[in-house]
Order: C-alpha cells, then sequence, then structure tokens
C-alpha cells in the first residue's frame, strides 16, 4: 500500500528567509512523488514531479524538491519566501501499478509574514 | 478557456435532496477522477473513470454515484445528500505523462452545502 505523510500541518515563515515542507512516502514500487499547491478559493496547480529521472527537480515559482530513497522523503524548499507563497501545499504519491490514482498527504499551510 | 470545468461553483442545498455536480474537460484525457476535500484531510478520491465503459470506486464512494455521458464530461451525483457530505468537490483529468507519471489537472471545485 501507499501513503504520505506531511510532517507539518502550519509552517510560518517570514518574507525572504527559507521555505522548507516536509513529506514521507510509503511505496512498494517506484513511486512517482508530487507537490500541489492550492492559493485560498483556486484549484490544485502542480508545482513539481518526480518521475524517477534527476532526483532533485526544479519546479514553478522557485521551488524544488529532492527524492531521498534512503529516507523515503520528497521535502520541498524555497531559498526566499515570497507573500505569494502562502498557500496550502499537497504532496501526493502515485504508484507504477495505481494506474494514475493519487494518494494525497494531509496538507501543509505556509504563511508568510511581511 | 480553462481546461476543466465545474458546475455550479457554489451550491447549498437541503438534506435528502438529489443534487449533481458536473466536469467537463477539454484536454482530451481518457481519465477522469472525482475528489472531495475536507479541512486536515487533504483530497480523497470518490469514483475514478479510466475511460467512458470503465468507471470504479475509489476510497469513499458510499453515497455517491457518477456518470460517464462522453470521454469529455463526468458527472458525480449524491443522491440523498447528508450534512457530512459538505465539503469542497474537485473534478480532475490525466493522461499518461513522461516517465509513466499521471500527472492530473484539476478543476476549481464546487462547494457544496448541505443543511
Amino acid at each position: 500500500a501507499q501513503s504520505v505523510t506531511q510532517l507539518d500541518s502550519h509552517v510560518s515563515v517570514s518574507e525572504g528567509t527559507p521555505v522548507l515542507l516536509r513529506c514521507n512516502y510509503s511505496s512498494s514500487y517506484s513511486p512517482s512523488l508530487f507537490w500541489y499547491v492550492q492559493h485560498p478559493n483556486k484549484g490544485l496547480q502542480l508545482l513539481l514531479k518526480y518521475t524517477s529521472a534527476a532526483t532533485l527537480v526544479k519546479g514553478i515559482n522557485g521551488f524544488e524538491a529532492e527524492f531521498k530513497k534512503s529516507e523515503t522523503s520528497f521535502h520541498l524548499t524555497k531559498p526566499s519566501a515570497h507573500m505569494s507563497d502562502a498557500a496550502e501545499y499537497f504532496c501526493v504519491v502515485s504508484g507504477l501499478n495505481q494506474g494514475g490514482k493519487l494518494i494525497f498527504g494531509q496538507g501543509t499551510e505556509l504563511s508568510v509574514k511581511p | 478557456d480553462a481546461d476543466v470545468t465545474q458546475t455550479p461553483r457554489n451550491r447549498i442545498t437541503k438534506t435528502g435532496k438529489r443534487i449533481m455536480l458536473e466536469c467537463s474537460q477539454t484536454k482530451g484525457h481518457d481519465r477522469m477522477y472525482w475528489y472531495r476535500q475536507d479541512p486536515g484531510l487533504g483530497l480523497r478520491l470518490i469514483y475514478y473513470s479510466f475511460d467512458v465503459k470503465d468507471i470504479n470506486k475509489g476510497e469513499i464512494s458510499d453515497g455517491y454515484s457518477v456518470s460517464r455521458q462522453a470521454q469529455a464530461k463526468f458527472s458525480l451525483s449524491l443522491e440523498s445528500a447528508i450534512p457530512n457530505q459538505t465539503a469542497l468537490y474537485f473534478c480532475a483529468t490525466s493522461d499518461l505523462g513522461a516517465g509513466n507519471s499521471y500527472e492530473q489537472y484539476f478543476g476549481p471545485g464546487t462547494r457544496l452545502t448541505v443543511t
């Protein structure tokens, strides 16, 4: 079975400081991993995805994530937070035999203080 | 125009009423999905369809039904709405992408309130 755990339900940072959103996954197969972002009253937008190519994945808006198989982690980072980054972020896993079904983490709400 | 559209965007209904949420897509994808989002629970899969003749239950299908009218249309019905079905509902589509990944594309959501 596959699962994903987001280790923080809420993260607060100051504008201009680094962002770290933590995600651990469990998968019996080679997983595909995604980070989605949801701004208030909006749908979900794909930030980045890992699909067994490079372990360091770059996404939109300066975000990146590193796949670490030994730690079963896929943490999302950004060097410098911007006010517009305030949103909810979801770590998501999908397996090769899952036919496209995604398993979502519980979400991490990111607040950015001026 | 948006690739994945949902109607209505907001709906308030009473307990026991039947309600249908509709989803349309212009991406040409075969696979479509319905999720519900509740605070602190992420998104949970209700039903999914791999093509017009292939419909499958997700993890929380009780109390819901779906209809895949065409490749581009996938509707979710609540036959007799109850208050704990109050949630934000998302439709999504996908196709096989690079590296065997099924990146999903989401609609804007329907906020449903059952009183």
